[in-house]
Parts: C-alpha cells; structure tokens; sequence
C-alpha cells in the first residue's frame, strides 16, 4: 500500500515548456487535490477533484489544466510554464469523511 | 471567504518548555480546523482535528469560537518536535468536498 505517489520527484523547466505531474493514490478514494506550497503563503489549492471524470477550480488555477480520467489518477498540466510557477507541488486524496493523505511533492523549477 | 493566519513564521524553544502555535481564523460558517505537521524530508501527516477532540504526541489544541482561534499547544517540547506546522480549515457539510485553507505555516525549533 504506497498511499499517494508523485511523478516525478524534481523539475527544471524552462518559461514556456509545458509539462505534467502526475498523481496516483491506491486507497479508493473519491477526492483528489492539487496543492502548491511557497514560502510564507503555505498551500494554496490549485485543481480537485470529486471523482473520475471531474475536476473544478481552487483557489489559483491559472496557468493549470487538470484531469482525472481514472480514479485512482489525478494529472497536473502547465501548458506553458512561467517562472511564477516555481513551486513545491503537493497532491492529496480523501474519502468522502476522512482526512487528507498527502503525496511526497514534486519541486518544480522554472527558469 | 475563509482565510487562515499563523502569526509566527518561526519559534524556538528549548526541550521541556511549554510551546503554543497560534492560529486565528475567520469564516462565516461552522468550520471544521486541523493541524498538518511536515517533519524534515517527510509528508505532511495530520496531527489532529477539533472534532476529534484528542491529544496527539502530547499536543491539543481547542477551537475558541469566540476568539476564532485554534491554537497548539503542548506543555512540555520535545526535539523531535521540530517541524513545519500548518493550521487548516475546511468549510463543514457536504459541499465543501474537504477543501483545505492553510495558514502560512509556523517553523517550530526545539533546541535540546
């Protein structure tokens, strides 16, 4: 049972490459999240997720598409990234009542 | 909208001193408040929730409607409390699909 798992681990990026970080968890659960971590303002939440095949917006969504095709799955895109997206990226999951499980991070860098 | 405030980025105590992390909160509703802790090169785990009303590695931590506080506290710190220390709410009811606010984090030291 790995709990929740993050891909990849580390990132450099440079302004305008996009790429995906990929989320899985293997606990069943309905809800995914995805956080973004920055010193001084803590996580803010970016994309979730209440099952497969849904997504809505948090709190900062700009610059990030999302997508939960199968439920143990939740992807986070930067279509073309930018240095403000400079960022430790955190996913959880939860059943419906429950707390948060939190994934490892991925560090992104982009120059 | 909710919003979350640790006013301590950094404390340090020493080994067996009390410790409090502060945390205020405003929202309009009937929140529900955690404590997430992120020690070094580890996860962020839940240390406890008020609903719960528990006592977690020697901490508590009661929500003060009237003030609009949550605060930790433990009476006697240990090193290997040092960590990153989140204050969170989460709106209660169905809706909220357990969305979390942060507070800004609090990095506690414990020096031996």
């Amino acid at each position: 049972n790995a709990g929740v798992t993050q891909t990849p681990k580390f990132r450099v990026l440079k302004t305008g490459q996009s790429m995906t970080l990929l989320c899985a968890q293997d606990m069943n659960h309905e809800y995914m999240y995805w956080y973004r971590q920055d010193p001084g303002m803590g996580l803010r939440l970016i994309h979730y997720s209440v099952g497969e095949g849904t997504t809505a917006k948090g709190e900062v969504p700009d610059g990030y598409n999302v997508s939960r095709l199968k439920k143990q799955n939740f992807l986070l895109g930067l279509e073309s990234a930018a240095p403000s997206q400079t960022s430790v990226y955190f996913c959880a999951s939860r059943e419906r009542v429950d707390e948060q499980y939190f994934g490892p991070g991925t560090r992104l860098t982009v120059t | 909208a909710q919003r979350v405030t640790q006013p301590e980025k950094l404390l340090s105590v020493f080994k067996g001193a009390p410790v409090e992390l502060k945390c205020n909160y405003s929202y309009s509703g009937s929140p529900e408040l955690f404590w997430y802790v992120q020690y070094s090169r580890q996860r962020l785990q839940l240390l406890l929730r008020h609903i719960s009303r528990e006592s977690i590695k020697g901490f508590t931590a009661d929500l003060n409607k009237g003030e609009t506080s949550f605060h930790l506290k433990k009476p006697f710190a240990q090193e290997e409390d040092s960590a990153m220390y989140y204050c969170a709410l989460s709106p209660a009811g169905g809706t909220s699909y357990g969305k979390l606010t942060f507070g800004q984090g609090t990095i506690l030291t414990v020096h031996p």
